[in-house]
């Protein structure tokens, strides 16, 4: 069974740093693309970034300032996340990647900008 | 990148079919097919329901399916059941560079 735990979210001022991680278990990671999708409270969702064997992508609005890794060795995936803005606060979901879509989901992780 | 565009709402009552509009552009919906759609309860992770615009994972209901038509993608519920209230989005691939984009949400009644 696919798991994916996400950890790392929290409350931060504008302009701060978090990293989120996310836990995964149940498939074969290192040959996994693997994503972030988030959801702004009340919100849609919104496609973030994404990484496969050998590339990294993100949407424009983070661009510069997310930096996704994977850390195959541990079947770890991370978001490091810096010069937060307001509009970054949302509950941010870590999703296995397959097939032009993301086939499994982690429970997410609240990630809360304001001063 | 603009959201794709679905109806903020739709119901029916239990039994009957509804279908969910999501419409892009030639850039995404209509230029790939790789159209995904989610189901989302509040306040739980969303749920992988159709792939490929009309794949249906094994643990999804034959009840829904998937369709596409120009740059609109289509969700259909038949024979609509109560566990089928929640929010569903469209997911698409789009453009030259690899991005994905979502709709704006629906939010399913059963009355």
């Amino acid at each position: 069974e696919v798991q994916l735990v996400e950890s790392g979210g929290g409350l931060v001022q504008p302009g701060g740093s978090l990293r989120l991680s996310c836990a995964a278990s149940g498939f074969s990671f290192s040959s996994s693309a693997m994503g972030w999708v988030r959801q702004a409270p009340g919100k849609g969702l919104e496609w973030v970034s994404l990484i496969n064997a050998g590339n990294t992508y993100y949407t424009d609005s983070v661009k510069g300032r997310f930096t996704l890794s994977r850390d195959n060795s541990k079947n770890t995936l991370h978001l490091q996340m810096n010069s937060l803005r307001a509009e970054d606060t949302a509950v941010y979901y870590c999703a296995k990647f397959g097939n032009y879509c993301f086939d499994s989901w982690g429970q997410g992780t609240l990630v809360t900008v304001s001063s | 990148q603009s959201a794709l565009t679905q109806p903020a709402s739709v119901s029916g009552s239990p039994g009957q079919s509804i279908t969910i509009s999501c419409t892009g552009t030639s850039s995404d919906v209509g230029g790939y097919n790789y159209v995904s759609w989610y189901q989302q309860y509040p306040g739980k992770a969303p749920k992988l329901m159709i792939s490929d615009v009309s794949n249906r994972p094994s643990w999804v209901p034959n009840r829904f399916s998937g369709s596409k038509s120009g740059n609109t993608a289509s969700l259909t519920i038949s024979g609509l059941q109560a566990e089928d209230e929640a929010d569903y989005y469209c997911c698409s691939f789009t453009g030259s560079t690899i991005r994905y984009v979502f709709g704006t949400g629906t939010k399913v009644t059963v009355l």
